[in-house]
């Protein structure tokens, strides 16, 4: 499969706790972005990478979160001290980035984070 | 800011039949809006995507509208199957920000009745 793969799929944690969450794009694809989806609402932008180079950060990304793209390639995304709140699907997206026009974004099937 | 949103949030159509979801943005400088579909457990998959410059556009079974005027788009399904079942989401890409970050509304779920 040369899809977008997230992992893991499923994680359960208690409150104060760090996770990590990794995301695989799409091998040529250089552009890589982080979103966060609540039940029922649709997925809210977090941040996103051209290579390895973080360059939006949305205000929704408190300090705790922290989100890497070392090599331009694979990424991770981690919280600290996690909250109740930050109970969500964490959803990894993946395009061939243009400065001229659209290209879509391929997602992940997203990791299930519950925080207890 | 600018928003996304959708007119209804549940959708229950008899297979066979057309269905349209509909959607209103106000970011009058969207350059790009889509639908996704998603399936429980999945993430959001691509269905159709249409340029602001233009105002219908067809993929197979799929045809998106969009409304300038009133600032809303609507996607059509041609007869609907029980695998069109999913919550459909509409987003909008801004290219002033030179990210392509897509921002969604809130969802539409389409049940189709068998």
């Amino acid at each position: 499969d040369t899809g977008v793969s997230q992992d893991p799929r499923h994680k359960i944690t208690k409150r104060g706790q760090n996770v990590t969450f990794r995301c695989d794009p799409i091998s040529e694809h250089n552009r890589l972005y982080w979103y966060r989806q609540t039940l029922g609402q649709g997925p809210e932008f977090l941040t996103y990478f051209q290579n390895e180079a973080q360059l939006e950060k949305s205000r929704l990304l408190s300090d705790r979160f922290s989100a890497e793209r070392p090599k331009g390639s694979f990424s991770t995304l981690e919280i600290q001290r996690t909250e109740q709140g930050d109970s969500a699907m964490y959803l990894c997206a993946s395009s061939l980035a243009s400065y001229s026009s659209y290209n879509e974004q391929f997602f992940g099937p997203g990791t299930r984070l519950t925080v207890l | 800011g600018e928003s996304v949103g959708l007119h209804l949030p549940t959708l229950s159509v008899q297979e066979g039949d057309n269905s349209i979801i509909n959607c209103a943005y106000s970011n009058s400088a969207s350059d790009y809006f889509i639908w996704y579909k998603q399936e429980s457990g999945k993430g959001p998959q691509f269905i159709i995507d249409i340029r602001s410059n233009m105002d219908k556009r067809q993929g197979q079974r799929v045809t998106v509208l969009l409304n300038k005027t009133v600032k809303h788009l609507s996607l059509q399904i041609a007869a609907t199957q029980p695998g069109d079942s999913a919550v459909y989401f509409c987003a909008e890409i801004s290219y002033n920000t030179n990210a392509g970050k897509s921002t969604f509304g809130d969802g539409t779920t389409l049940t189709v009745k068998p």
